[in-house]
């Protein structure tokens, strides 16, 4: 069984549009991460989650909207795609401590024409 | 001056040798320190922790100074199987439980 996963793996899509991916973990962790790896390969979090309460906001535009419906789930949502949003979003989820592995999902591309 | 800083390479390197590399970084409030690996268009995942006293798993050994504000790995004994990006993260703060990921160094065994 996966530990973290992602739906959609791969997303391409239009300027302008609106768009969401999921995660989730059976892990029973209760913190979750949103990572943004660019074209560089610079992976950089964008966002965390502890019993759904945000914990982490790295100055990230207000078009991405981060839901934690449980402590199990934590999507994404982007209003207004960029050509600059094209990147791999990667999930994680650790458990709270000091400095406990977090794993990952397996990304998920995203292509903005 | 980015916070967690690595020599990007690529490092290609014949089977069987030892390769190192190394790590700094810039918060000397820096509370734990690790690598990741990630294979090519794959997830980041943990290969292991580093302690300032060193330490080792297998082929792998870990080196933190705090000092110096710099943590090293070491592989001997390369196998084709280590081909991949290792990653440099660093927690800063335990409250908020960040990692700093460096840009990563490429590593090509060859046959």
């Amino acid at each position: 069984d996966t530990a973290v996963s992602q739906t959609p793996k791969y997303l391409v899509t239009q300027m302008g549009n609106d768009k969401s991916i999921k995660c989730e973990q059976n892990l029973g962790h209760d913190t979750m991460y949103w990572y943004k790896q660019d074209s560089k390969k610079f992976l950089k979090i964008m966002f965390s989650y502890n019993n759904k309460e945000l914990i982490i906001n790295e100055t990230v535009p207000n078009r991405f909207s981060p839901k934690s419906p449980d402590k199990a789930h934590l999507n994404l949502h982007i209003n207004s795609l960029e050509l600059g949003d094209s990147a791999v979003y990667f999930c994680a989820s650790s458990q709270a401590g000091r400095g406990e592995t977090q794993y990952f999902g397996p990304g998920t591309r995203l292509l903005v024409l | 001056r980015k916070e967690v800083e690595q020599d990007p390479g690529p490092f290609n390197v014949p089977e069987g040798a030892t390769v190192a590399f190394n790590c700094t970084y810039s918060n000397s409030a820096s509370q734990s320190f690790f690598w990741y690996r990630q294979d090519c268009r794959k997830e980041p995942k943990l290969l292991m922790s580093v302690y300032s006293s060193g330490n080792e798993d297998g082929r792998f050994t870990a080196q933190l100074n705090r000092a110096s504000q710099y943590i090293s790995l070491l592989i001997r004994d390369s196998k084709l199987s280590d081909s991949a990006t290792y990653l440099c993260v660093v927690l800063t703060n335990f409250g908020n439980e960040k990692l700093t990921f460096g840009t990563g160094t490429r590593l090509t065994i060859i046959p």
